[in-house]
């Protein structure tokens, strides 16, 4: 089965850039038909969408976060990655990459699973 | 964006009985060219990331318990668990899937009594 690892730096500082990579296992990126996402949760809060990457390289962001986003694939290592620029307290959060399904002739499978473990990341100097 | 919102935001139900965790969005999240609602349910343990529980609103992924239910369609969306066990203490998250940005609920804490 489809297992997804995420690893990165645990300490940025402010105004730095944040960048993390999701290992895919026990399946082929480039076989398609999936979408692979970044999602993150401040401690004790809820879940955010900060966007995904297609295995062919397009890509969708949040609005919130898209000025500061970037979500590239490398598919001949079974790797995504996330960069987040200028970074502050507040993107202070543990970030999971998932997989999700695609739309195929009008119905869509956009539901998150599986999920990685999850990357603790603070933002502190 | 579709705007989620969860009720309550905590609950306590004793062993045996069941919880009721109610999911509204701000717009309807049923395409009506395919009859279905673009609506998961997540559970999340402490220190675990959330796992996929059902889906299309009422959907229950491979190896969920069929004490774990879906219902609702358009707006307004149930999750109902029958039965309680020690293990569904959990916070759960229901997440809309029908337009971008996809957006969650802010979770609802489940306690057993």
């Amino acid at each position: 089965q489809v297992q997804l690892q995420e690893s990165g730096p645990g300490l940025v500082r402010p105004s730095q850039t944040l960048s993390l990579t999701c290992t895919v296992s026990g399946g082929s990126m480039s076989s398609g038909g999936y979408y692979w996402n970044w999602i993150r949760q401040p401690a004790g809060k809820g879940l955010e969408w900060i966007g995904r990457i297609y295995s062919g390289g397009s890509t969708n962001y949040n609005p919130s976060l898209e000025s500061r986003v970037t979500i590239s694939v490398d598919t001949s290592k079974d790797q995504f990655s996330l960069i987040l620029s200028s970074v502050t307290a507040s993107d202070t959060a543990i970030y999971y990459c998932a997989r999700a399904g695609i739309c195929t002739n009008g119905v869509c499978y956009n539901w998150f699973a599986p999920w990685g473990r999850g990357t603790l990341v603070t933002v502190s100097s | 964006d579709i705007v989620v919102t969860q009720s309550p935001d905590s609950l306590a139900v004793s062993l045996g009985e069941r919880a009721t965790i109610n999911c509204k969005s701000s717009q309807t999240v049923f395409y009506s060219s395919t009859s279905k609602n673009y609506v998961a349910w997540y559970q999340q343990k402490p220190g675990h990331p959330p796992e996929l529980l059902i889906y299309w609103a009422s959907v229950r992924e491979s190896g969920v318990p069929d004490r774990f239910s879906g219902s609702g369609s358009g707006t307004d969306f149930t999750l109902t668990i029958s039965g309680l066990q020690a293990e569904d203490a959990a916070v759960y998250y229901c997440q809309q899937y029908y337009s971008l940005p996809y957006t969650f609920g802010q979770g609802t804490k489940l306690e057993i009594k």
